[in-house]
C-alpha cells in the first residue's frame, strides 16, 4: 500500500521566490496535517483539515503560509514570499481521524537562500 | 503552551544499556501515542496507551502509561545501534488535535 506521498522531496530556492510543497494523503484517511520541523523549535503543526475543511491552522506563521486541500487525495502548502527563516522539513502526515496515529511522508527539506 | 514535558531532551547510552524517556502533562490524558524518528527520517508510529496504568511491550520496549493517566514512559531494554532516533510522545489537546512532545534524541555508543 502507497503511503503519505509528498513532492518534492528537496527544496532549494531563492527568498522571495513561490515555494509549493504537495502532499497526497494514504486513501481514506480523513485527516491531513502539516507539520515543520527544524532544530530549534522540534515539530511544530501549521495546519490540519478534516475532510478537506482546515480544522485548526492557529500554527501557521504569518500570512505568507497557505495551504488548501481541494479534494480528499491532494494537499499543498505554499510559501510566498519565501524567506531564509523558513528554512526546514516540512511534513505531511495523514490519519483515520484527527487524534488517531499519523502516517507521516518523508517530507520536503527546504533550503531558502 | 506547552501541552506536554518531554525528557530527557538528549541521552547518549553504551550498546547494551538500557534507555527511558518520560513524558508529563498537567492535565488528564486521554491517550498517549509514541512515535520513533530515525536520523534523516521521518517520524514513524510506535503504539497507542489509552488505559489508565497501561503497559505494552514490543519485543526490548516497554510502553507505560501511569495510574493517574498524566504520564507515560517509553523503557528500552539492552539498547542496539538501530534504536537511534528521536522518541516523541504525542497527546490529543481538545479532543482535536495530537501535540508531540519535543522529543528524547538517543545515540548509542556501539
Amino acid at each position: 500500500d502507497a503511503g503519505v506521498i509528498q513532492s518534492p522531496r528537496h527544496e532549494v530556492t531563492e527568498m522571495g521566490q513561490e515555494v509549493t510543497l504537495r502532499c497526497k494523503p494514504i486513501s481514506g484517511h480523513n485527516s491531513l496535517f502539516w507539520y515543520r520541523q527544524t532544530m530549534m523549535r522540534g515539530l511544530e503543526l501549521l495546519i490540519y483539515f478534516n475532510n478537506n475543511v482546515p480544522i485548526d491552522d492557529s500554527g501557521m506563521p504569518e500570512d505568507r503560509f497557505s495551504a488548501k486541500m481541494p479534494n480528499a487525495s491532494f494537499s499543498t502548502l505554499k510559501i510566498q514570499p519565501s524567506e531564509p527563516r523558513d528554512s526546514a522539513v516540512y511534513f505531511c502526515a495523514s490519519s483515520l481521524g484527527a487524534n488517531q496515529p499519523q502516517h507521516f511522508g518523508d517530507g520536503t527539506r527546504l533550503s531558502i537562500l | 503552551g506547552q501541552q506536554v514535558m518531554q525528557i530527557p531532551q538528549y541521552q547518549h547510552v553504551q550498546e547494551g544499556e538500557d534507555f527511558t524517556t518520560y513524558c508529563n502533562s498537567s492535565t488528564t490524558l486521554s491517550n498517549i501515542q509514541w512515535y520513533k524518528q530515525r536520523p534523516g527520517g521521518h517520524p514513524v508510529f510506535l503504539i497507542q496507551l489509552v488505559k489508565s496504568g497501561e503497559v505494552k511491550k514490543q519485543k526490548r520496549l516497554t510502553f507505560q502509561f501511569g495510574e493517574a493517566k498524566k504520564n507515560s514512559s517509553l523503557h528500552i531494554t539492552a539498547t542496539q545501534t538501530t534504536d537511534v532516533g528521536t522518541y516523541f510522545c504525542a497527546v490529543v489537546v481538545l479532543r482535536q488535535k495530537l501535540v508531540f512532545g519535543q522529543g528524547t534524541r538517543l545515540t548509542i555508543n556501539p
